[in-house]
């Protein structure tokens, strides 16, 4: 069975910075993907990015480029979101998710979301 | 990337079906056939259940279909039951670089 856990909510101030986890277990790493989804509250949804966990191949959404950095961890099957200069609009529940390794594939498996919130 | 555009919310009785749109361009839904659709309930994480267009993931029910033309994807539930009642979003792949475009979201609402 696929499970994704994710890191823990965070509280941040404007400006600041965050790095967030996402840990996979009974897949191949080899056959997916990981990516994140945001959902600012009462919204919809936003594609953030995705990362190879094979060979770190990564895409990066063109909304974020420049504040996100996404990287992985191969030994621990584990992805990380980095996102620098924090806006109060950043607040917002992060999801990961997996995507088998084929251009075009959905995002089929989900975590629980992490909360952000960026306030004053 | 534009969102895809979905109404903000539909709604029918028990046993009824309803259909829900998603509208997007050339460049995405147009060009791919690679509209998915995520069910979400309040609180919970979104679930896949419907991919590559009308292809149900193990364990959706076919009380699900999806169906495409021209720009324009669409959800169809059959067989309204109370659990419909949820949150739903499209997405379409748009390129190597922009895999994922979301709609807007649909509320259904089971009277």
């Amino acid at each position: 069975e696929v499970q994704l856990v994710q890191s823990g909510a965070e509280v941040k101030k404007p400006g600041e910075s965050l790095r967030m986890s996402c840990t996979g277990s009974g897949y191949n790493l080899f056959n997916y993907w990981l990516g994140w989804v945001r959902q600012v509250p009462e919204r919809g949804l936003q594609w953030v990015a995705i990362i190879s966990l094979a060979d770190s191949n990564n895409r990066v959404s063109p909304s974020f480029q420049g504040r996100v950095t996404i990287s992985a961890d191969r030994s621990t099957n584990t992805a990380y979101l980095q996102w620098n200069n924090l806006q109060v609009s950043d607040t917002a529940i992060y999801y990961c998710a997996t995507r088998p390794a084929v251009d075009g594939s959905p995002l089929d498996h989900w975590g629980h979301g992490t909360l952000v919130t960026v306030t004053s | 990337q534009s969102a895809l555009t979905q109404p903000r919310s539909v709604s029918g009785s028990p046993g009824q079906s309803v259909t829900i749109s998603c509208t997007g361009t050339s460049s995405d839904v147009g060009r791919y056939n690679y509209v998915s659709w995520y069910q979400q309930h309040p609180g919970k994480a979104p679930k896949l259940i419907i991919h590559d267009v009308i292809q149900w993931p193990s364990g959706v029910p076919d009380r699900f279909s999806g169906s495409k033309s021209g720009n324009t994807a669409s959800l169809t539930i059959s067989g309204l039951q109370a659990e419909d009642e949820a949150d739903y979003f499209c997405c379409s792949y748009a390129g190597t670089y922009v895999p994922y475009v979301f709609g807007t979201g649909t509320r259904v609402t089971v009277l």
